[in-house]
């Protein structure tokens, strides 16, 4: 069965940091671009960072940019978000997720989600 | 940055209704444009990529349309599966997402 499975997040003081895994198995994990996207309570999604299949290409959402990073390491199946400097506004569920293809960049597994809670 | 928004934020249905959701880009985009459905407490689902062409085990009640800026999600014959929120979603080297639409009940 293909599955995304996320770990990792819980409740964290404003300025602390988390780090986020995301767990691959039933597909070869090493082919395919990965993603995080996240959701605060209530609103929509929004996308936080990607990074190619062999992790010479990565992106990041301005909102994040110089306070998360993102990494994967083929050879365990998994994928991770460092996440430093929170602050409430980095509260939500956070996804990983799966492109199609190195063409098709549309999202076609996801994992269950993990929230973080950025509170004192 | 491409924006995408989405209308209407709500739309309020009957169950076998014909409904079409909207998703404007503020630039023209290719056709790697995606469209999710999500359900209270769930992960998204993706129901339509390539702007037109159905996900695995996606209803064909579900089609996708557009190009340029305008893109349009179509649901023929609205089912009590269906309500949900809907977004759409391009790649510019980066992804983003629009707003949503509720798809509730009338």
């Amino acid at each position: 069965e293909v599955q995304l499975v996320e770990s990792g997040g819980g409740l964290v003081q404003p300025g602390g940091s988390l780090r986020l895994s995301c767990a691959a198995s039933g597909f070869t994990f090493s082919d395919y671009n990965m993603n995080w996207v996240r959701q605060p309570p209530g609103k929509g999604l929004e996308w936080v960072s990607s990074i190619s299949d062999r992790s010479h290409y990565i992106y990041y959402a301005d909102s994040v940019r110089g306070r998360f990073t993102v990494s994967r390491d083929n050879a365990k199946n998994s994928l991770y978000l460092q996440m430093n400097s929170l602050s409430a506004e980095d509260t939500a569920v956070y996804f990983c997720a799966k492109s199609m293809s190195w063409q098709i960049s549309a999202l076609d597994i996801w994992g269950q989600g993990t929230l973080v809670t950025a509170s004192s | 940055d491409i924006v995408l928004t989405q209308s209407p934020a709500t739309l309020s249905v009957s169950p076998g209704e014909r409904v079409t959701l909207a998703c404007r880009t503020s630039q023209s985009i290719n056709n790697n444009f995606a469209w999710y459905q999500q359900k209270p407490g769930q992960a998204p689902r993706l129901l339509i990529y390539g702007a037109s062409t159905r996900a695995t085990g996606i209803p064909d009640r579900f089609s996708g349309s557009g190009s340029g800026t305008e893109f349009t999600l179509t649901i023929s014959g609205l089912q009590s599966e269906d309500f949900a929120v809907y977004y759409c979603q391009h790649d510019n080297n980066w992804l983003a997402f629009g707003g949503g639409t509720k798809v509730e009940m009338k």
